[in-house]
This record gives C-alpha cells, sequence and structure tokens, in this order.
C-alpha cells in the first residue's frame, strides 16, 4: 500500500555541521508534505511545509527539497545547535483528509 | 506551546477498562483531529471532526469512538482496552478541515498505559 517511509532511523551530526534528513514517499499523487519535530515528552511540532508544485523551499536555517521524480524529500538543517536533537518525522497529505506520517529519524547533536 | 491542550497527561488503567481524553483546540480552529502514536507503528491518524460533524476516519478500532462538541472541544472514548492500547494519543487542530497548506498544530498528548 501507499505509505511514507524514513531512510535512517538514526543520525548523529556535530554541533555546527548541517544535518539532512531524508524520507521517501510513495504516493505519487500525494500534493503537500510537512516536516514535524518532536522532542521527547512533546507533541509534534510543525518546522516546514512544501507543496507538490514546488521543489524546494526555505525557513530559518531549515529547507525542504522535494524530488517529485523519485518520490524523495528532505530536510536539511543549517548549523546544528543542540536543540535540534528530536525525532524528525516527514508526513505526506493523505487522501486530502488527513497526513501519513513516516517512522521517524532520531537527530543526535554531538558537542 | 501549540495552543491544542490536552487531559490527562498521563493516564494508568487495568485491561477492559473504559477511559476518557479530552481536548480543546486552538482558539478559532474548527477542525480536531486524533492520532495515535505507539513504538511499532509510529503516528497513525484516527478521526477527524469539523465543525461537530465526523470528517474523516483512519485506522480508528471500534472499540474507539470519540466526538466534537458544540464549543468544539473533543473527546476520544477508548473502551474493552487492551495491553496492546497502551499509546501516546494527541490531538490536533487547524482551523479548516484539512487541505494542503492547512497546518495542523498538536497538543502535548496522553500518555495511556493499560496494565
Amino acid at each position: 500500500g501507499e505509505s511514507v517511509g524514513l531512510h535512517l532511523p538514526t543520525l548523529s551530526v556535530q554541533e555546527g555541521d548541517n544535518s539532512i534528513i531524508n524520507c521517501a514517499y510513495s504516493n505519487s499523487a500525494s500534493d503537500y508534505f510537512i516536516w514535524y519535530k518532536q522532542e521527547s515528552g512533546k507533541g509534534p511540532q510543525f518546522i516546514i511545509d512544501i507543496r507538490s508544485n514546488m521543489d524546494k523551499r526555505q525557513g530559518q536555517r531549515v529547507t525542504v527539497l522535494l524530488n517529485k521524480t523519485v518520490k524523495h524529500l528532505s530536510l536539511q538543517i543549517a548549523a546544528t545547535q543542540p536543540g535540534d536533537s528530536a525525532v524528525y518525522f516527514c508526513a505526506e497529505e493523505n487522501s486530502g483528509y488527513a497526513l501519513n506520517f513516516g517512522k521517524g529519524t532520531s537527530l543526535l547533536v554531538t558537542p | 506551546d501549540s495552543g491544542v491542550t490536552q487531559t490527562p497527561k498521563h493516564l494508568i488503567t487495568a485491561t477492559g477498562q473504559r477511559v476518557t481524553l479530552r481536548c480543546s483546540p486552538r482558539s478559532g480552529d474548527l477542525s480536531v483531529y486524533w492520532y495515535q502514536q505507539s513504538l511499532d507503528q509510529g503516528l497513525q491518524f484516527l478521526i477527524q471532526y469539523y465543525n461537530g460533524e465526523e470528517r474523516a476516519k483512519g485506522n480508528i478500532l471500534e472499540r474507539f469512538s470519540a466526538q466534537q462538541f458544540p464549543d468544539l472541544h473533543s473527546e476520544l472514548n477508548l473502551s474493552s482496552l487492551e495491553l496492546g492500547d497502551s499509546a501516546l494519543y494527541f490531538c490536533a487542530s487547524s482551523p479548516q478541515p484539512f487541505s494542503a497548506g492547512n497546518t495542523i498544530y498538536f497538543g502535548e498528548g496522553s500518555w495511556l498505559t493499560v496494565v
């Protein structure tokens, strides 16, 4: 069936480096994608979103890239900080009524 | 703070019991969503309400039910609880029914442990 998945379950980066978190999706009809950050004991927090008619969108220290040809989504975090340590989820629109979440990637920022 | 309020934050109950989780959406939001997060299944969409009416159903068990009240708060009722129902239950809200570009904001979750 259609699903959203993540390439890596864990990612460890040094403080100050750039982080790249990847996500594969299989529903070519999806029109909308979101990245969420979830810190321990908290709910998912919206980071950035992108529509399917775009291939790149930038926010504050974050960039989302969408490659529809290979159905791949990535989140780039510039100058990663300890406060960026969390689980990151990509989510795609599911049949126009909800978000379908991937399993999540745990990002660990080391000093 | 997303503005979505969920109670209780933690709940421990026995198998076979029934619990009710409560959610107050962000001020002005008409849509409420319920998600279940477990270690093996990740975040699973359960159900969506818009302005008091059920709008979409996901992977919600028949033992579970939900409703949205006139004041827009929502309750998720879980009955005949099983050990496998232990999970984090999130409520989320958005101003309008879900659509591309309509950001969904999540609460802090209700941690349910069934023993």
